[in-house]
């Protein structure tokens, strides 16, 4: 099975903090994506990647950056973390363009609280 | 534009009642495809079904059947015999190719509680 990693379930960092947020995906695949869950708004997708040193905004980059060296780790940054960033991350990995009907794998989420 | 609507914030039923889970969807493209996914409370997102846009045909899996329509746009999701366990927020995404990018847009999500 694909797995989605990501390396930290809760994170509770302070207003201001560098935050780094890790994904990594085992399965080669080529597009990674960061999301963030909030009540009533769904998911919003922050940045993706569909190759390596690439990445591409989303709807609401403001605020983060990302980084993607290796083909299989994608990290959100909240370069200077403030409360509105309080969120659920969701990371996911899909296959390829080409594979667009192959749906996306989600890692289980980080929890991040900024205080 | 492309979007998704799910209208249903939250549904509340109890254990064995059916319980339909809407989505409307915008698009331009001619060639798209549909999910769903279940969050249950864990958190992580778990892929439930795809439809492409040239399949109307009705899926049935289990106690989950889905119902395609071009015609309204719309993607409903149909859980028979509720249990506890379909307990989770429910989202619904269409894939998005617009400015040459490949991504999914999601539903606002529709949070099912089934009580026992």
């Amino acid at each position: 099975d694909v797995k989605v990693t990501q390396s930290s379930r809760y994170l509770v960092k302070r207003t201001g903090e560098k935050v780094f947020l890790e994904c990594v995906q085992d399965m080669d695949h080529e597009n990674m994506f960061w999301y963030r869950q909030d009540p009533g708004l769904g998911l919003r997708l922050i940045y993706f990647s569909y190759d390596v040193k690439m990445k591409e905004k989303g709807d609401i980059p403001e605020g983060y950056s990302v980084s993607r060296e290796k083909k299989e780790r994608f990290s959100l940054i909240l370069e200077s973390a403030s409360t509105n960033q309080t969120s659920m991350y969701l990371c996911a990995s899909s296959l390829s363009h080409s594979q667009l009907n192959y749906g996306y794998t989600f890692g289980s989420g980080t929890r991040l609280t900024v205080v | 534009a492309q979007k998704v609507t799910q209208a249903q914030t939250e549904i509340s039923v109890v254990e064995k009642e059916d319980v339909t889970l809407d989505c409307v969807y915008e698009t331009r493209d001619t060639t798209y495809y549909l999910f769903w996914y279940k969050q249950p409370p864990s958190g992580e997102l778990v892929f439930l079904i795809r439809r492409n846009s040239f399949d109307e045909q009705n899926e049935i899996s289990g106690r989950y059947s889905w119902n395609f329509q071009k015609s309204t746009s719309s993607f409903n999701f149909t859980i028979t015999a509720s249990q506890v366990v379909d307990s989770a927020v429910y989202f619904c995404a269409l894939t998005d190719t617009t400015s040459g990018t490949y991504k999914y847009i999601f539903g606002t999500g529709t949070r099912l509680k089934v009580l026992a």
